[in-house]
């Protein structure tokens, strides 16, 4: 398995431009986390979905960010409109998430974003 | 107050030097404490984890949960530039199957 796989790898954008992450899961995971990294707040967690369905989404800073799951193996994180304080790292991670709770989460290499 | 509170460094070290990285949580049901470590530029790795108090050994490594404190620690032992990476300690909390994360310390081992 090649595991979590993040698209694109870097992305340079405009204030004010529509951004889409992607992230496809290691297969036979179920649980999908989108976290966003910055030097000063560390991995943030933005949503998570439990079996395509989004459970958490507490930590979406604003309204100008959507995930979308729309099968179990694809994920979608949009910003629009684009701003400069969203320049970040993106990651994503899947689990295949147990009674147990002992489960790995599994990180992507993670999208640089520029918004200038 | 956050859910995890990690120092976030950087920390520098000579080679050999043994490294002991904490961090504190609030939360006293928490269960599953984990740490991962991330090079440059790359994605998280899962490290170790350990499962309410108590110690786990893997080579170099040793991580240690004091639930009566909420103290979570990581030693690394005669420590080498290729330990360099910035090491993340977590919870997942397991009533909302949410992974919560320290703000990582950066740890930079000099040869």
């Amino acid at each position: 398995d090649a595991g979590v796989i993040q698209s694109p790898r870097h992305e340079v954008t405009e204030m004010g431009q529509e951004v889409t992450l992607r992230c496809k899961l290691i297969s036979g995971h179920n649980s999908l986390f989108w976290y966003r990294q910055t030097m000063m707040r560390g991995l943030e967690l933005l949503i998570y979905f439990n079996n395509n369905v989004p459970i958490d989404d507490s930590g979406m800073p604003e309204d100008r960010f959507s995930a979308k799951m729309p099968n179990a193996s694809f994920s979608t994180l949009k910003i629009q409109p684009s701003e400069p304080r969203d320049s970040a790292v993106y990651f994503c991670a899947s689990s295949p998430r147990s009674r147990s709770g002992n489960t790995e989460a599994f990180f992507g290499q993670g999208t640089r974003l520029t918004v200038v | 107050q956050k859910e995890v509170e990690q120092d976030p460094g950087p920390l520098s070290v000579p080679e050999g030097a043994i490294v002991s990285l904490n961090c504190t949580y609030s939360n006293s049901a928490f269960q599953y404490f984990m740490w991962y470590r991330q090079y440059s530029r790359k994605g998280p790795e899962l490290l170790m984890y350990t499962y309410s108090s108590g110690n786990k050994e893997d080579g170099r490594f040793t991580a240690q949960v004091d639930k009566s404190s909420k103290y979570i620690s990581l030693f690394i032992r005669d420590s080498q530039p290729s330990d360099s990476a910035t090491y993340h300690c977590a919870t997942l909390d397991s009533g909302t199957y949410k992974y919560i994360f320290g703000t990582g310390t950066r740890l930079k081992v000099l040869a």
